[in-house]
């Protein structure tokens, strides 16, 4: 089993609509989760960090369930721009810094 | 935000020679570095993990003889693959942590090896 699990997609909506994508996590130590976007042939760029108390950034929201191992990101009102594919990310703890583990990423296309 | 850069962006080499990669942290000091790869439509893999001032971490599977990291100042981490092979073209980039355990990523270096 993958320690991090992502749809890959691809999700194919229309401007305007509302696109929800989900993430297990299989270690229970896991201490931080992210979401990233990555653009095709770029590196991955924070897009918010993940908390139990759910967070919102314009138009996304994120949300974590530490007690089913599941991570949610709500995009809301979708734009042309918001076409990249989607990284759940777990941070693990090793050392000083902890270590991150990636999901195999959700594709998004959005179409005018 | 944090800026880590790296260099070269892109490189093409002959199989059975040596690439050295550079990663940099231009805005703050970072102890540790992280290395990842990333295969086409798969997602990043991490590699080793750079320790300034001693040896690296590396990840099961990963050959640490083939893939030589030296962590030489407190800016500065380089991966360097030596007698590259074309199974080794791939996007390897890097990454330091910021200080929430979120990583600021360089953006990838393009290795083809012919």
């Amino acid at each position: 089993r993958k320690e991090v699990e992502q749809d890959p997609g691809p999700f194919n909506v229309p401007e305007g609509a509302t696109v929800a994508f989900n993430c297990t996590y299989s270690n229970s130590a896991s201490q931080s989760f992210f979401w990233y976007r990555q653009d095709c042939r770029k590196e991955p760029k924070l897009l918010m960090s993940v908390y139990s108390s759910g967070n919102e950034d314009g138009r996304f929201t994120a949300q974590l369930n530490r007690a089913s191992q599941y991570i949610s990101l709500l995009i809301r009102d979708s734009k042309l721009s918001d076409s990249a594919t989607y990284l759940c990310v777990v941070n693990i703890l090793s050392g000083n810094t902890g270590k991150l583990i990636f999901g195999q990423g959700t594709t998004l296309q959005v179409k005018p | 935000g944090a800026v880590v850069s790296q260099h070269p962006s892109w490189v093409i080499c002959k199989s059975g020679t040596s690439v050295k990669i550079e990663c940099r942290s231009l805005d703050f000091q970072a102890t540790t570095m992280f290395w990842y790869r990333q295969f086409p439509k798969k997602s990043l893999m991490l590699m080793a993990t750079s320790n300034e001032g001693s040896k690296a971490t590396y990840e099961q599977g990963v050959e640490k003889d083939k893939f030589l990291i030296n962590h030489a100042s407190l800016t500065l981490s380089t991966l360097t693959v030596t007698s590259a092979h074309p199974e080794d073209s791939s996007f390897y980039i890097c990454s330091a942590p910021g200080r929430f355990y979120e990583q600021y990523f360089g953006p990838g270096t393009r290795l083809t090896v012919t």
